[in-house]
């Protein structure tokens, strides 16, 4: 069966410091990998997708940027953190080429920024 | 361009009174439509799907919803709540088809409240 981790938990960071949120899919080869933004009060909002190695698209213009250095790994970065970038970290993964399968998601990152 | 409108942050039930999370969307193509649990500080849990299959889908944990294209609904219901049922509930849509990579658009969210 397939499972999807998230590492930390929670992080609590400094404003200005670097940031680094990963995400790993086991049991599934070649699938689609989303990272999400839930803030308080706002929903989730799509920040990131990826269809394989390399590819990433973003939906926002933002503070953070995603890597996809491995087909089940998907890693969120920010070089120097905002107070905005508090919030609620999630990572999906979806069947690659279903078009609109189901999206399975992590456990969660919790970031707050000081 | 799809959106999704849950109506009302807030619902508060009583244990064993009628569940309704109420979900409208918008979409140029017929859509694809899910609804989602989350419980505090966890991730989303699919409860179910509509794939332009039945339009009444059942989902986990005695849930269900109805497809009514000619409202653009897609209702949560469940007959009877109880409270472990209590927690935020997501209405998701997207567009079928290899172009939309399966990127999903969500509802604000509605939280549910169930007293004993």
């Amino acid at each position: 069966s397939q499972t999807i981790h998230q590492w930390p938990a929670t992080l609590v960071q400094p404003v200005g410091s670097p940031l680094s949120l990963e995400c790993t899919v086991e049991g599934t080869s070649n699938p689609n990998l989303y990272w999400y933004r839930q803030a308080a009060g706002r929903g989730l909002q799509l920040l990131f997708y990826s269809v394989g190695i390399g590819q990433i698209s973003s939906e926002v213009p933002q503070n953070l940027s995603a890597s996809r250095p491995q087909d089940r790994q998907f890693i969120l970065s920010s070089k120097k953190l905002l107070l905005s970038d508090s919030g609620f970290y999630l990572c999906a993964w979806s069947v690659r080429g279903s078009g609109a399968d189901t999206q399975y998601f992590g456990p969660g990152t919790r970031l707050t920024v000081l | 361009a799809q959106s999704v409108t849950q109506l009302g942050s807030h619902v508060s039930v009583s244990e064993g009174a009628l569940v309704l999370l109420r979900c409208n969307y918008s979409s140029s193509v017929p859509p694809y439509l899910f609804w989602y649990v989350q419980y505090p500080n966890q991730g989303l849990q699919l409860l179910l799907k509509y794939t332009s299959a039945a339009t009444l889908v059942k989902g986990i944990n005695g849930f269900e919803a109805e497809f009514k294209k000619s409202e653009t609904s897609f209702h949560l219901t469940k007959p009877s709540a109880h409270m472990s049922d209590a927690a935020e509930y997501f209405c998701a849509v997207t567009r079928p088809g290899g172009t939309s990579y399966g990127k999903l658009t969500f509802g604000q969210g509605t939280i549910l409240t169930v007293h004993p």
